[in-house]
């Protein structure tokens, strides 16, 4: 069983949609970061975590520490949004993270 | 400001062959993390270098090896390239170990 969960896996929506993705985790965390991927490969760090609720333009990530769980929110998705987000979590005991297996959201004109 | 500046971008190697890739960390980082992403999955942790010494490791085998130097820039080797070792290698660099974590853009490598 993997430390961190994501779902969907793939989504897809049409611009202008909400869209949802979520992340469990099953270990005691130090912080939560949410990424974004893009074709080819570079990673950007868009939030990181540890209590409560974070809004950056259009985005908004959330955790529940108590249930170990964290959202990430786009609201007004548009095609350039089309990337993999990734959940990873660094942990209470040494300065490594855990990644889930990312979400594929592609959004449609 | 520079970020994370990997090298090269893309290559191919043939297998059992040796390879080097290379990581120069964001200005004023002092930590190196190297992490494997296979096609489809999330990266997984290979390696941590902070003060020239490798501080933590994943479930790597020992093929896998690197080197920090002085001026904080680290390089991975992978000797006798299996084809499973075709790869997004992707090096991250921190201050302090876990502060600033920022990604560089990777290492395609393609095993033939």
């Amino acid at each position: 069983k993997n430390e961190v969960e994501q779902s969907p896996q793939n989504l897809t929506a049409q611009e202008g949609e909400f869209i949802t993705i979520n992340c469990s985790y099953s270990v005691g965390i130090s912080a939560l970061h949410w990424l974004q991927q893009h074709p080819g490969g570079g990673i950007v760090s868009l939030f990181m975590l540890s209590s409560g609720k974070k809004k950056h333009g259009r985005l908004i990530a959330t955790i529940n520490i108590q249930e170990k769980h964290s959202s990430l929110h786009i609201t007004a998705s548009h095609p350039r949004d089309s990337a993999v987000y990734i959940c990873a979590v660094s942990l209470n005991t040494g300065n490594q993270f855990y990644f889930g297996t990312g979400t594929s959201l592609t959004v449609i004109p | 400001d520079a970020g994370v500046t990997q090298s090269p971008t893309h290559l191919i190697k043939t297998r059992g062959q040796q390879v080097t890739l290379r990581c120069s960390p964001k200005s004023g980082h002092d930590t190196v993390s190297w992490y494997q992403q296979a096609l489809g999955q999330g990266p997984q942790f290979i390696f941590q270098y902070y003060e020239e010494e490798e501080r933590q490791r994943g479930n790597f085998p020992d093929r896998f090896s690197g080197h920090q130097f002085p001026n904080y820039s680290s390089e991975l080797n992978v000797n006798a390239l299996l084809l499973g070792d075709s790869a997004l290698y992707l090096c991250a660099s921190s201050w302090r170990t876990v502060y600033g974590y920022t990604f560089g853009s990777g290492t395609r490598l393609t095993v033939v």
